[in-house]
């Protein structure tokens, strides 16, 4: 079974660019998570996607933001771009059901300059 | 969520069991102990759970005390391939939220 594919792997943005990120989870999972690794704040929950629909929402400004189509794979993107958003972007699929596991893709690592 | 607290670092010889504590003394009743970890540079894995019994998988065992205040995850027979961030997530098994600390930095050596 392919696991948890995330595209790009790498990206270089500047400054008030905006950045959309893919995620592709395992066949079956319908919930998508994202989250946000950084050396200074460590692994930080972003958004949860169950069904096309945001069930759960970390606390980042507004300018992050996500979807999830019906295939289940999902989008999230970061408009107005700032240096402290240079982090491994992480998406992690689940079957979403008591006692499962999730599983996480490669990450994103985006660099903005 | 509750909290947890683990050590910032730990060495193990390879071959040797790996023993990592977690302390989860707020934990509530119906909230879970996960194990998760993470190579460098790559998405976390996934290890295992539990609620109140003690848990073994092909990769690891999970001890969990009687009154649930603390957990240990043991890695039988460490290799080099298991050094490695972990860690111990304490959380209601609902949504897909994980709430992940510091963790432990596990280090094998040959």
């Amino acid at each position: 079974k392919a696991g948890v594919t995330q595209t790009p792997r790498y990206l270089i943005k500047t400054r008030g660019q905006q950045v959309t990120l893919s995620c592709s989870p395992i066949s079956g999972h319908r919930s998508v998570s994202w989250y946000q690794q950084t050396p200074g704040q460590g692994l930080q929950f972003l958004f949860e996607y169950f069904s096309e629909t945001q069930r759960n929402k970390g606390n980042f400004p507004g300018r992050f933001s996500g979807r999830q189509f019906s295939n289940s794979r999902s989008e999230m993107n970061v408009s107005t771009l700032e240096l402290g958003d240079s982090a491994l972007y992480l998406c992690a699929s689940s079957l979403a059901r008591v006692g499962n596991e999730q599983f996480f893709g490669p990450g994103t690592r985006l660099t903005v300059l | 969520d509750a909290k947890t607290t683990q050590p910032t670092s730990m060495d193990c010889a390879e071959g040797r069991a790996a023993n990592l504590p977690c302390n989860h003394s707020t934990i509530s009743g119906n909230e879970y102990v996960y194990w998760y970890r993470q190579i460098h540079s790559q998405g976390p894995q996934y290890i295992i759970h539990g609620l109140k019994n003690n848990e073994t998988n092909e990769m690891a065992s999970l001890i969990i005390t009687e009154d649930r205040k603390s957990s240990t995850l043991i890695l039988p027979h460490a290799t080099l391939r298991d050094t490695a961030v972990y860690y111990c997530i304490v959380r209601v098994d609902s949504g897909s939220r994980l709430t992940f600390g510091e963790g432990t930095q596990l280090t094998v050596n040959p």
